[in-house]
């Protein structure tokens, strides 16, 4: 069945420091992909999405490119804030399917 | 009220409680999602409704009910939880179309411990 792997976590950062979150599927078909972010107390939110091989999704300085040679979503921001601190899910989807497959979410920790 | 919405924040029950989740979504969508999360584990898909029928049913025990009286509310129902079921039980919202794909948008959660 479909399935997402992400990098364990936490991800312990200083402020201004470069973020990668890794993200690798297995899925049927052509799935889009998504990154949703959940700040302490809150529900998902969906941060970036991408809907077809090397399609770049961004949104608030995060930035992810959908790699189907390497069925890869890697989240990326160049310098991290304190406000940042959440913990990140990478999802798919089939499309004509609803059922949204997430990963285990990484929990990143930026420290000023 | 904009979004997807949950009531309560916040929910303690005893294992012989009976008590209600509410989600309502003002966003036109014609589906809802009922998930689960729990600490260090993937979100867990419940329920899925469209256009008010149940369409997915996860292996759900049965102490857990789902309704969806129209396509903007979904209720659900809890009867003689499990202390294993404390959880963040989130809602969430689509607009399904075949062929396309899904963007879901969810509501805060409603934080549930059971005693």
């Amino acid at each position: 069945g479909d399935s997402v792997t992400q990098m364990e976590g936490p991800v312990t950062l200083s402020e201004e420091a470069f973020l990668t979150i890794n993200c690798t599927y297995t899925a049927t078909g052509y799935p889009s992909l998504f990154w949703y972010v959940q700040y302490p107390g809150e529900g998902l939110q969906l941060l970036l999405k991408a809907t077809k091989a090397d399609d770049k999704g961004s949104n608030k300085g995060f930035e992810a490119t959908y790699r189907k040679e390497t069925t890869s979503f890697h989240l990326e921001k160049g310098s991290v804030q304190v406000s940042d601190s959440a913990v990140y899910f990478c999802a798919l989807v089939t499309p004509g399917f609803q059922k949204l497959v997430f990963g285990t979410g990484t929990r990143l920790l930026v420290s000023p | 009220e904009t979004g997807v919405t949950q009531t309560p924040r916040h929910l303690v029950m005893g294992m012989t409680n009976k008590k209600s989740l509410k989600c309502e979504q003002h966003l036109g969508h014609n589906a809802m999602y009922w998930y689960k999360q729990s600490a260090k584990k993937p979100l867990e898909l419940m329920f899925v409704y469209n256009f008010k029928e149940q369409t997915e049913n996860n292996s759900v025990p049965s102490r857990f009910s789902p309704e969806c009286p129209n396509s903007s509310h979904l209720f659900l129902h809890l009867h003689t939880l499990q202390p294993e079921d404390s959880a963040l039980y989130l809602c969430a919202s689509s607009q399904f179309t075949s062929g396309g794909y899904n963007e879901q948008f969810f509501g805060p959660g409603t934080r549930l411990t059971v005693l």
